[in-house]
């Protein structure tokens, strides 16, 4: 089983430039969210879905954009990159959502770092 | 809204000893209750979770968190640690919704020594 899976890995952007962090989960869950871990901060929720063509915003989403047009694939955007989202980024599904005690599967992360 | 606070960065021990990672969180409304591992490079995994009933919830691989509703807190405890317990600790809150955000605490860091 893959899991979630996120690409890519690692990606290194100038000020200004724009990209796509790709996620996609094979289990059929129908919550999705995007994460940014950065030190000592712990996670912060940037958006979230609850189904195909439902998203909303999580606690930092100023910066980016997220669309959800099928149930396995939940890409973030990034629009015009600044180093205030140099960060590790973790997608994550669940089946249930945490709201009913479900639990969240996490993919590898992406780490970037705008210079 | 939801918040959470672990009290400690980071928590250094001796491999065999004892280990409590603390945990407090604030809500206004009922709220379920997570403890998340983060090994070097991956991603995170649940440990153990507080849905309902008994307030002591174990995990496989001998942790146990106690909630505690008047004193706001869910520690997260172990009785003998060892080298591969090494990992970020995260605690984490969601309240009961048809949604569900997973709040999440700044993480401790578990060293373990031999």
């Amino acid at each position: 089983n893959a899991g979630v899976t996120q690409t890519p890995k690692f990606r290194i952007l100038k000020i200004g430039q724009s990209m796509t962090l790709q996620c996609a989960q094979d289990m059929n869950h129908n919550y999705m969210y995007w994460y940014r871990q950065d030190p000592g901060m712990g996670l912060k929720l940037i958006y979230y879905s609850v189904g195909a063509g439902i998203t909303d915003k999580g606690e930092v989403p100023n910066g980016y954009n997220v669309s959800r047009s099928t149930t396995e694939d939940f890409p973030l955007r990034l629009e015009l990159a600044a180093p205030s989202q140099t960060s590790v980024y973790f997608c994550a599904s669940s089946h249930e959502g945490t709201g009913k005690g479900g639990e969240l599967f996490f993919g590898e992360g992406s780490r970037l770092t705008v210079l | 809204a939801q918040s959470v606070t672990q009290l400690d960065s980071q928590v250094p021990v001796f491999e065999e000893a004892p280990v409590e990672l603390r945990c407090n969180y604030s809500s206004s409304v009922s709220v379920y209750l997570f403890w998340y591992v983060q090994y070097p490079n991956q991603g995170l995994q649940l440990l153990l979770k507080y849905l309902s009933g008994s307030t002591l919830v174990e995990s496989i691989n001998g942790f146990e968190a106690e909630f505690n509703k008047s004193q706001t807190s869910f520690h997260l405890r172990k009785p003998s640690v060892h080298i591969s317990d090494t990992a970020e600790y995260f605690c984490a809150v969601s309240i009961l919704s048809n949604t569900g955000k997973l709040i999440f605490g700044q993480g401790t860091t578990l060293q373990v020594k031999p």
